[in-house]
């Protein structure tokens, strides 16, 4: 069984800097990752794809990066900015998905 | 093109009263999903579909039932609701790995249910 796990659990940080989130899986047999965010009382936006072929992925101020041997990929977020604040979701997908628990940003101004 | 729909977006349902979501997609994808979240935690998939006319048991499936009798839509059903069903329920929906290497997940904005 897949298990999920983010750490940290809760984030918080000044503006402007930059931060790593990290999301650790068990089970390497996956078709992708994929990073979330979603914001209190909203749905989940989708962020980032990293398919298992591929070693990481970059939108604007994001970069995700895949390990699939050891089980890990990372969120980098660069010049982080108060409207960042939200709680950000890893899944793995591999014909179900399966999620962590999250971890909650708040960067303060 | 309105991607995943869910209806109703809340409701309130009092212990043994029975309902149902209704999920839709018009992206024409194979698999369906229905997760449900609770406070702090990620989402737990709860049943999901990989076609039309087939359905199958995720993480917590008891007390829930589902229907795929279309391909764009997804059913889920509580029969006996009760108030550990109190949750936020998203849908989502996917191509099958074969049809697009991304298998990328697209969500619909959730059904926020409350059973007193």
């Amino acid at each position: 069984k897949q298990e999920v796990t983010q750490i940290p659990a809760a984030l918080s940080v000044p503006e402007g800097e930059n931060l790593v989130l990290n999301c650790s899986f068990t089970d390497s047999a996956i078709y992708n990752l994929q990073w979330f965010r979603q914001d209190p009382g909203k749905g989940l936006t989708s962020l980032l794809l990293i398919q298992s072929s591929q070693r990481e992925q970059t939108s604007g101020r994001l970069n995700a990066s895949l390990d699939k041997s050891s089980g890990r990929s990372t969120l980098y977020i660069a010049a982080s900015q108060p409207g960042d604040s939200a709680t950000y979701l890893c899944a793995t997908n591999a014909g179900k998905s399966t999620f962590g628990d999250g971890t909650t940003l708040t960067v303060k101004p | 093109n309105a991607g995943v729909t869910q209806t109703p977006k809340f409701r309130v349902l009092k212990t043994g009263q029975s309902m149902t979501l209704l999920c839709a997609q018009d992206m024409n994808h194979e698999y369906m999903y229905w997760y449900r979240q609770d406070p702090g935690m990620g989402l737990r998939l709860i049943h999901y579909s990989v076609g039309e006319g087939t359905t199958a048991k995720g993480e917590v499936p008891d007390g829930y039932n589902v229907s795929r009798l279309k391909k764009q839509n997804f059913l889920l059903g509580l029969e006996s609701a009760a108030p550990s069903q109190t949750s936020v329920y998203f849908c989502a929906s996917s191509s099958a790995p074969g049809q697009d290497p991304s298998y990328e997940q697209y969500f619909g904005p959730g059904t926020r249910l409350t059973v007193t």
